[in-house]
């Protein structure tokens, strides 16, 4: 049984479409996160929720919509794609997010092309 | 800010070689420190932690100490594998801070038989 899980594994598309990547973690976690890691493999926090309330927005582009709908969820809505969004993005979850001691489980990864 | 300054790869070595990967953080609170490692084509996965200083994390026989004095958590092993060959990212988290990653740069490793 995977604990993260991300769909698609792949994307490519045109700049300018709007495309959207789910997770899903089994884990029963409270906190789940969006990590975008680029071309030099650097990875930076995007955003962070913790029972379904957003709790980290890392200065993202307002074009990057998450919405978690259940504390089991946590989906990335990507409108107007531009050539710099071409990354791999992973979804995280831990037990919680308060003491920052926590083990956080990544997802397999995104890659987002963007041509 | 918090901040985490890895040494730079990528880094060869042969098998059964003694590895050392440098990590040192810039923090005003008290964080926990973490190695994670990412196989190729994988997402990342929880290689070690320690929470306070002079903790000792520990793993697959790897380990790295938390050094408060110097602000380091250089990552070792004994005697690396072909299959230790992978990204190995230093990482901090603290408290009250949503529980975010701030990672390093990473550090590439390959090991050659």
């Amino acid at each position: 049984d995977t604990a993260v899980s991300q769909t698609p594994k792949y994307l490519v598309t045109q700049m300018g479409n709007d495309k959207s990547i789910k997770c899903e973690q089994n884990l029963g976690h409270d906190t789940m996160y969006w990590y975008k890691q680029d071309s030099k493999k650097f990875l930076k926090i995007m955003f962070s929720y913790n029972n379904k309330e957003l709790i980290i927005n890392e200065t993202v582009p307002n074009r990057f919509s998450p919405k978690s709908p259940d504390k089991a969820h946590l989906n990335l809505h990507i409108n107007s794609l531009e050539l710099g969004d071409s990354a791999v993005y992973f979804c995280a979850s831990s037990l919680s997010s308060g003491s920052g001691r926590d083990e956080q489980f990544f997802g397999p990864g995104t890659r987002l092309t963007v041509l | 800010g918090d901040s985490v300054t890895q040494m730079e790869g990528p880094v060869t070595l042969s098998e059964e070689a003694f590895l050392t990967i440098n990590c040192t953080y810039t923090a005003t609170g008290y964080p926990s420190l973490f190695w994670y490692v990412q196989y190729p084509g994988e997402g990342l996965q929880l290689l070690l932690k320690a929470t306070k200083a002079d903790d000792k994390g520990s793993n697959k026989g790897f380990e790295a100490t938390y050094r408060k004095e110097t602000t380091s958590f250089h990552l070792e092993k004994g005697s690396v594998q072909v299959s230790d060959s992978a990204v190995y990212f230093c990482a901090l988290s603290d408290y009250n801070q949503g529980g975010k990653l701030i990672f390093g740069q990473g550090t590439e490793l390959s090991v050659k038989p």
